[in-house]
């Protein structure tokens, strides 16, 4: 598509539900990124995919978060057992270039993000 | 651990205004720079990238500039318009982490009409 679609953009949890949100990236990107951002702050880095592949899980708060990107496009961003404190917008990001490191310009673009409330 | 700092918090200025917005960072081996808008409910907008062996970079009426040594970035809006009411986030690319940005806490604009 043309931009980086996420669903549902709005979900209500209540305390101890799973929940699953998911990202589609622009088509042919390599890279696929989740951040977290809490009320009236920045996105903080959740994790990252290179294609299929998880490279960076170190921004996942606890072992109730899990990502997965299994055939290397559309990616599902799953809690588990959710807490008050899980309250926030969850963005997905993508980028044409993998992280090759110097020379990479790395055009991101970002989704509108899923505003999850855990009552 | 890199912090990255944008002062003020929030702007509230009248439209035809010029403004600067303040983004600091504690670690200078940054691989780059980057100024985002984002709208309420909606995603980040990268509006200037500046790498870091560059001093500024132009858009239109946006100027960001960077002096790494200093570990400090402006944003420089010119002649301000209510359609330039949003957040500013500044963020910085490691030089030892190519993908992950570090973002600020964002600087509330509203220009009123």
């Amino acid at each position: 598509g043309a931009g980086v679609s996420q669903s549902p953009r709005y979900k209500v949890a209540k305390r101890g539900q799973d929940v699953a949100l998911r990202c589609d990236p622009i088509s042919g990107h390599v890279s696929l990124f989740w951040y977290q951002q809490a009320l009236g702050q920045g996105p903080e880095f959740l994790t990252y995919f290179q294609n299929e592949a998880q490279l960076d899980k170190s921004g996942l708060p606890s072992d109730r978060f899990f990502a997965e990107r299994p055939e290397g496009s559309v990616s599902t961003l799953k809690i588990q057992r959710t807490q008050q404190e899980d309250s926030a917008v969850y963005l997905c990001a993508s980028s044409l270039a993998s992280s090759t490191g110097t020379g990479t310009n790395y055009g991101y673009t970002f989704g509108s993000g899923t505003r999850l409330t855990v009552v | 651990k890199q912090e990255v700092t944008q002062i003020p918090a929030a702007l509230s200025v009248p439209e035809g205004e010029n403004l600067v917005l303040n983004c600091s960072f504690t670690d200078s081996a940054i691989y780059n720079l980057q100024w985002f808008r984002q709208d309420p409910g909606k995603g980040l907008t990268s509006l200037l990238l500046i790498q870091s062996s560059q001093r500024e970079q132009t858009s239109g009426r946006l100027n960001a500039s960077l002096d790494k040594s200093s570990g400090r970035s402006t944003l420089y809006i010119a002649a301000s318009q209510p359609g330039d009411s949003a957040t500013y986030l500044c963020a910085v690319r490691q030089m030892d982490s190519s993908y992950k940005l570090i973002f600020g806490s964002g600087t509330r604009l509203l220009v009123r009409p």
